[in-house]
């Protein structure tokens, strides 16, 4: 079946703009993760969301990022007046429930501001 | 706060020639560790989910091992396909269902 799927694939911003990235998970995957991958760094947890739960937001940078997911299916993560540091491969993931179970990862967004 | 570290940063094989890599990590309670492969513009694949201490997973020319403090990512008999970034995550009780990732080992196998 379809994996995950993120777009846009590339996106380039000028410093100071609002980006809006977009994640479609894996059907019937109640839970969706985001993370990012910054050069030479591991991925860094950002946010997960659980079926109706409130999400954890507990790995957002700064309150310039946010993160909804609308009918418990597509998510979409919105940086807002961008900064050069936000520079970097935002990955969505997806898994059946929370907990131990794998994540599947999509191919991820490339975020280059300039 | 949970840690992991990877080594080596990155490992260069001949063809055939076996080898481990190994994820150290530190986290208040285990709920799983997991390793994956991720291919230069693509996303991590997953590979395995590891629970307990002791516990072997295979999957062709790969396997994995875990202690209580460390796990082994086995290769044996490499093939230049097998050339990617593997990436160790552990999964903390206390964490939610967070991922925190260590920094990879980028294994090139060369024909």
């Amino acid at each position: 079946g379809a994996g995950v799927s993120q777009s846009p694939s590339n996106k380039v911003t000028e410093k100071g703009k609002d980006v809006e990235l977009r994640c479609d998970p894996i059907s019937g995957h109640t839970a969706l993760y985001w993370y990012r991958q910054s050069l030479g760094q591991g991925l860094e947890f950002l946010i997960y969301f659980q079926g109706n739960s409130a999400p954890d937001k507990s790995g957002l940078p700064s309150d310039r990022f946010s993160a909804e997911r609308t009918g418990g299916s597509v998510s979409t993560l919105t940086i807002q007046r961008t900064q050069q540091e936000d520079s970097a491969v935002y990955l969505c993931a997806s898994s059946l429930v929370g907990g131990g179970l794998e994540q599947f990862f999509g191919p991820g967004t490339r975020l280059t501001v300039l | 706060e949970d840690q992991v570290t990877q080594s080596p940063e990155a490992l260069r094989l001949q063809e055939g020639e076996s080898s481990s890599l190994n994820c150290s990590y530190t986290v208040s309670g285990l709920r799983g560790l997991f390793w994956y492969r991720q291919d230069p513009g693509k996303g991590p694949e997953f590979l395995f989910t590891l629970y307990s201490a002791g516990e072997e997973k295979e999957k062709e020319r790969l396997k994995a091992t875990l202690t209580k403090k460390e796990s082994f990512l086995h290769i044996t008999a490499p093939k230049p396909e097998d050339s990617a970034t593997y990436l160790c995550a552990v999964q903390a009780k206390a964490s939610g269902s967070r991922l925190t990732f260590g920094e990879g080992t980028q294994l090139t196998v060369n024909p």
